[in-house]
């Protein structure tokens, strides 16, 4: 398993338009997270899934964004009708629930610039 | 979700140690203290984590306080590969174990 992976590794569009975003996580991995990345900032949390079930989304997440992880392997983001606002590195990540750290594996992010 | 600080930026000169602080004073009982460091262009990469007592990994040590307030990380040997953004995260992996990143720490090393 080399990690995990998100395509596209960037991503232009024009406002108005809606993009989706894959994430793949570690195989063996049964947490998935998105974060969003501006510049000069930490990422955020956006939402986490265990396995297929989508737990929590942040405030922070309007209602144009939408996350999926179908049968708990693979997750997709999708923004729709995107706002130069949206403009961000987007992050994904990934654990496994037990023992103590959970520590999380980053994806190489999304970088999304909407003109 | 207990607040963190840390300084802004610390420069550091290749193949000396360096120390980099972070105070946690709302820290609940639960929650381990993470390390997280941001390379240029790439995504976060776990550093070290721990709950009470210091911890060493291949990558570096942690130093807890006794009240686990604050905690240090410690580089013994910085080279110019260890330049990056340093985030320390107090998170519960019991809960969602979502990582709330702060501001961070920006570490230049200085060949």
């Amino acid at each position: 398993d080399t990690g995990v992976s998100q395509d596209p590794r960037h991503k232009i569009t024009k406002r108005g338009q809606n993009v989706t975003f894959r994430c793949d996580p570690i195989s063996e991995h049964n947490r998935l997270y998105w974060y969003r990345q501006t510049l000069g900032q930490g990422p955020e949390f956006l939402t986490y899934f265990q396995n297929e079930a989508q737990l929590e989304k942040s405030r922070l997440l309007s209602d144009r964004f939408s996350a999926e992880r179908p049968k708990g392997s693979f997750s997709t983001l999708e923004i729709q009708r995107t706002e130069q606002g949206d403009s961000a590195m987007y992050l994904c990540a990934s654990s496994f629930r037990g023992g103590g750290s959970n520590e999380q594996f980053f994806g190489p992010g999304t970088r999304l610039t909407v003109l | 979700d207990a607040k963190t600080t840390q300084p802004n930026s610390m420069e550091s000169n290749e193949e000396e140690p360096v120390h980099l602080p972070c105070n946690h004073s709302t820290i609940s009982g639960t929650d381990y203290i993470h390390w997280y460091r941001q390379l240029p262009s790439q995504g976060p990469e776990y550093v070290i984590h721990g709950l009470t007592s210091n911890v060493n990994n291949r990558m570096a040590s942690l130093a807890i306080a006794e009240d686990r307030k604050s905690s240090t990380l410690i580089l013994h040997r910085a080279t110019l590969r260890d330049a990056a953004v340093y985030y320390c995260i107090p998170a519960n992996s019991g809960n969602t174990g979502k990582l709330i990143f702060g501001q961070g720490t920006t570490l230049q090393v200085k060949p």
